[in-house]
C-alpha cells in the first residue's frame, strides 16, 4: 500500500502569513493527489486535486504543486477562515490513503 | 444540491453488529463511486471502502476485510457498510463521500456529515 507522509503535524502561524505543508507519497503517484481542509466537528472539505488544481469555490491564495512523490499546499497569506487541519490523499491506486493531517494553529 | 446523509450509528459490543446507510439526493446517484472513510476521535482520516457506481468494484482496507461489506442500491439512491466482528478500534465517525469517477479511483468531491459508531 502507498503511504502518505505529511509535515509538519502542527503548523503555528498568525494571520498574513506564508505557509507550506509537505505531502510524501512512498511511491510515484504522478499527480493524483488531493488535499482537504477539515475543521472541527465538520466533514473534510476538497481544496485541490491533481495536486494543483483548486476546486471550484476555494480561494486563490490556496496552491497546489508537485508530482511524484512530493507535493506542497502552500497559503499565500493567512487568513482566519484557514486554520484547520489539512490532509493529502492519495489517489494513484484503490488504498486512497490519506497523510496524517497537519494542524494549523494561530500563533 | 449534492447532499449525502449517514445514518445507523450507534453503539454495539465488541464482536457485535451494526449496518451503516449513505442516502444521496441532488445528483445522478447512479453514475458515482462511493467511499466510506472513518476517522478515530482525536485522530487522522482512515479509508475503509469503496463501491463503483454499478456494484462491479468493492475493495477494503485491510482491517476491515472478511468483517465489513459494502453494498448499494441505484433504485433507493443509497450505499450501506454492513459491520459485523466489531472491535474497539472501529470507532469512529464513518463518512460517506462521493468519488468524482464511477470506478472509485479518484478524488472525494462531496462528503456526508458522519456518523458515530462506538464498539464499548
Amino acid at each position: 500500500d502507498i503511504q502518505m507522509t505529511q509535515s509538519p503535524s502542527t503548523l503555528s502561524a498568525s494571520v498574513g502569513d506564508k505557509v507550506t505543508i509537505t505531502c510524501r507519497a512512498s511511491q510515484g503517484i504522478s499527480s493524483w493527489l488531493a488535499w482537504y481542509q477539515q475543521k472541527p466537528g465538520q466533514a473534510p472539505k476538497l481544496l485541490m486535486y491533481k495536486a494543483s488544481t483548486l476546486e471550484s469555490g476555494v480561494p486563490s491564495r490556496f496552491s497546489g504543486s508537485g508530482s511524484g512523490t512530493e507535493f506542497t499546499l502552500t497559503i499565500s497569506s493567512l487568513q482566519p477562515d484557514d486554520f484547520a487541519t489539512y490532509y493529502c490523499q492519495q489517489y494513484n491506486s484503490y488504498s486512497h490513503s490519506f497523510g496524517q493531517g497537519t494542524k494549523l494553529e494561530i500563533k | 444540491q449534492v447532499q449525502l446523509v449517514e445514518s445507523g450509528g450507534g453503539v454495539a459490543q465488541p464482536g457485535g453488529s451494526l449496518r451503516l446507510s449513505c442516502a444521496a439526493s441532488g445528483f445522478t446517484f447512479s453514475d458515482y463511486a462511493i467511499h466510506w472513510v472513518r476517522q478515530a476521535p482525536g485522530k487522522g482520516l482512515d479509508w475503509v471502502a469503496v463501491m463503483s457506481y454499478d456494484g462491479t468494484v468493492k475493495y477494503y482496507t485491510d482491517s476491515v476485510k472478511g468483517r465489513f461489506t459494502v453494498s448499494r442500491d441505484n433504485s433507493k439512491n443509497t450505499l450501506y457498510l454492513q459491520m459485523n466482528s466489531l472491535r474497539v478500534e472501529d470507532t469512529a465517525v464513518y463518512y460517506c463521500a462521493r468519488d468524482f469517477y464511477g470506478l472509485g479511483i479518484g478524488y472525494f468531491d462531496y462528503w456526508g456529515q458522519g456518523a458515530l459508531v462506538t464498539v464499548s
